[in-house]
């Protein structure tokens, strides 16, 4: 398995700010991922992290609103611009695993609240 | 259009009973389905996952049962205990290297002691 790390663990920012969220990751991995969840809903997958080049983003995502950076194969960042109160939810990264399998493992999370 | 379907959205169920959380999905591509377990406050954690050439998964407590035909699949949680109350997601992918999951609603399941 593999084991992620993300900072920070909650934030409260005022409308209109960003904020950066990292995520680390305690052995080398080859995707990274980033989801959404609303209080009490499913994870939304936000964008693959790709190392040394553009994040793919999924339908309702730009890399205006969440520039995505991941220079190497165990750290990535998340930055939401703009933050709006509809931003308020826990962002999670995940990984694939180092097996070769199909699992991934997901970070403890960020809880973001947008005043 | 939501591809993977769970039911029920919450169960509650005694200690000691059999708990079963069932998903379904529409795209018959999908050929991985792990299972995650969440509890308040932290990131999902792979509890058990099957793939579309096996129909049936067991470890320990939990069990998948797989139907291709019909594109359903179960997970039964036996002899259930309190700290199994927990948020059950059921995701969907299709192994061809890119790893992108799509998950289902979730179901609350609650164990009562």
């Amino acid at each position: 398995s593999v084991l992620l790390y993300q900072k920070p663990n909650r934030d409260i920012c005022q409308s209109g700010t960003s904020l950066k969220i990292q995520c680390v990751a305690d052995s080398q991995v080859v995707s990274m991922f980033w989801y959404q969840q609303f209080q009490e809903q499913s994870l939304m997958l936000m964008a693959t992290a790709n190392e040394g080049s553009e994040a793919t983003y999924e339908s309702g995502f730009t890399k205006d609103k969440f520039p995505i950076s991941r220079p190497n194969l165990t750290f990535s960042t998340l930055t939401v611009n703009n933050a709006r109160p509809g931003d308020s939810s826990i962002y999670f990264c995940s990984s694939s695993g180092t097996g070769g399998n199909y699992e991934q493992y997901f970070g403890p999370g960020t809880r973001l609240t947008v005043l | 259009q939501q591809q993977v379907r769970q039911s029920p959205q919450s169960l509650t169920v005694w200690e000691g009973e059999t708990a079963i959380l069932n998903c379904s999905y529409e795209d018959s591509t999908f050929n991985y389905f792990p299972w995650y377990q969440q509890f308040p406050g932290e990131g999902p954690a792979l509890l058990i996952s099957i793939s579309s050439v096996s129909d049936k998964k067991e470890d320990g407590r939990f069990t998948i049962f797989f139907n291709k035909r019909e594109k359903k699949l179960s997970l039964h949680i036996t002899d259930s205990q309190p700290g199994d109350s927990a948020t059950y997601f059921c995701a969907a992918s299709v192994n061809t290297g890119n790893y992108k999951y799509v998950f289902g609603a979730g179901t609350r399941l609650k164990v009562i002691a």
